[in-house]
């Protein structure tokens, strides 16, 4: 298995540009999630899905967008690049909500 | 809202040492408690995890952790530390067992002089 995996691994987005942040699993994990970490805050959630076609919104889900059509693929859209989003973004995904969750490697976002 | 406080934000300690890491939370109901350890430029691994039963947990590496319900507290533990564990400890927490999503603490970054 793979596990989780995240492309790309680093990017450099100007101010307002849009992007996808790419997450795979090919564990058969239900449960699947986006956080971002940023130094001295510990890693926050953006958006989960319980399973495919069902998403809803974390802790900081402002300027995020997900989907989940289907179990293995769980994209983060940014909409409109901001310097605040300059972060490490993980993925994760588990077998159901709760249960502690593997990580992937991560993206490492740059937004000028 | 609930919340995870790691006591400390660095902690350096020589080869050999004991090793505590302080971890409490805000959840007065059933818990899922976890650490994370996150070697430097990698992603976050599972060191050990409590859902229930004997408050003593065992890890990978030779950790442990104790929860104490009484003090809300997860505590991390390794008698002796080694430099390959310089790394950065995340505690988590899922309020209502299985229900709640996961919430980490800030991290304790951990650095081991050879």
């Amino acid at each position: 298995n793979a596990g989780v995996t995240q492309t790309p691994k680093f990017q450099v987005l100007k101010t307002g540009q849009s992007m996808t942040l790419q997450c795979a699993q090919d564990m058969n994990h239900e449960y699947m999630s986006w956080y971002r970490q940023d130094p001295g805050m510990g890693l926050r959630l953006i958006h989960y899905s319980v399973g495919a076609g069902i998403t809803d919104q974390g802790e900081v889900p402002n300027g995020y967008n997900v989907s989940r059509s289907t179990t293995e693929d769980f994209p983060l859209r940014l909409l409109s690049a901001a310097p605040s989003q300059t972060s490490v973004y993980f993925c994760a995904s588990s077998y159901s909500k709760g249960l502690g969750e593997y990580f992937g490697p991560g993206t490492r976002l740059t937004v000028t | 809202a609930q919340s995870v406080s790691q006591h400390n934000h660095h902690v350096i300690l020589s080869e050999a040492a004991s090793l505590e890491l302080g971890c409490n939370y805000s959840y007065g109901g059933t818990v899922n408690l976890f650490w994370y350890v996150q070697y430097p430029g990698q992603h976050l691994q599972l060191l050990l995890k409590y859902f229930s039963g004997d408050p003593l947990v065992k890890g990978i590496k030779g950790f442990e952790a104790e929860f104490i319900k009484s003090k809300f507290s997860f505590n991390l533990r390794k008698p002796s530390v080694q430099w390959s564990d310089t790394a950065e400890y995340f505690c988590a927490v899922t309020g209502g067992g299985s229900q709640g999503n996961l919430i980490f603490g800030k991290g304790t970054k951990l650095s081991v002089k050879p």
